[in-house]
């Protein structure tokens, strides 16, 4: 089962801020916290990860509270291309070959 | 970029039909994986393969199921018998195994049984 959970939807005007929050209160200390989204029936696409410290690549960030209970993803600038489901999945990621285990995601609409 | 590739996208078979999925991974990739989604439903995690051999598997990939590497370039998910209820969208995805591996997805094959 998930070890997280997430709101089953949300969304925002396109060109403004996606926060997604993320709970995964019984996370361990060797676990990570990554996001995918899958856009339509499309092959899921990794987004982002962390351990503890706060992370940015070209597409997101990610925000991991001190006690890294939560976390939320962060979209800078919406736009219609980035209606998807986004998955927070908790998993061990400093050994390879652990597999993903993919909740219901909560499903981002971003509008005109 | 490089990217995973899956054939055929669409597989159209009847019960009880012998399928084969076809999977070519990012080339310096080691650790490779079948996920399903059934329609509407989660992405289930079904098998991974390390060094020709299944490393994981879940209570999903039965007898029914086998995977294989056949050459240096593809990997591949056989069903045996097709049912009914393996009608889904199967990704293979592929990791090199190296930092905190990142699994890279396919765009999924769908496989329809009548």
């Amino acid at each position: 089962d998930a070890k997280t959970t997430q709101p089953p939807s949300m969304d925002c005007a396109e060109g403004r801020a996606a926060n997604l929050p993320c709970n995964h209160s019984t996370i361990s200390g060797n676990e990570y916290v990554y996001w995918y989204r899958q856009i339509h029936s499309q092959g899921p696409q990794y987004i982002i990860h962390g351990l503890k410290n706060n992370e940015t690549n070209e597409m997101a960030s990610l925000i991991i509270t001190e006690d890294r209970k939560s976390s939320t993803l962060i979209l800078p600038h919406a736009t219609l291309r980035d209606t998807a489901v986004y998955y927070c999945i908790v998993r061990a990621g400093a050994g390879a070959n652990s597999k993903l285990t993919f909740g219901k995601g909560i499903t981002l609409s971003v509008r005109p | 970029e490089p990217e995973v590739t899956q054939t055929p996208s669409h597989q159209v078979t009847q019960m009880g039909q012998e399928v084969i999925l076809r999977c070519v991974p990012i080339s310096n990739h080691l650790y490779f994986y079948w996920y399903r989604q059934i329609l509407g439903q989660k992405v289930e995690f079904l098998v991974s393969f390390y060094n020709n051999e299944i490393s994981e598997k879940s209570e999903i990939f039965d007898d029914q199921f086998s995977v294989e590497r056949p050459d240096g370039s593809n990997f591949t998910l056989k069903i045996r018998s097709t049912k009914l209820e393996d009608s889904a969208m199967y990704f293979c995805a592929s990791s090199d195994g190296t930092g905190e591996d990142e699994q890279f997805f396919g765009p999924g094959t769908r496989l329809t049984v009548l």
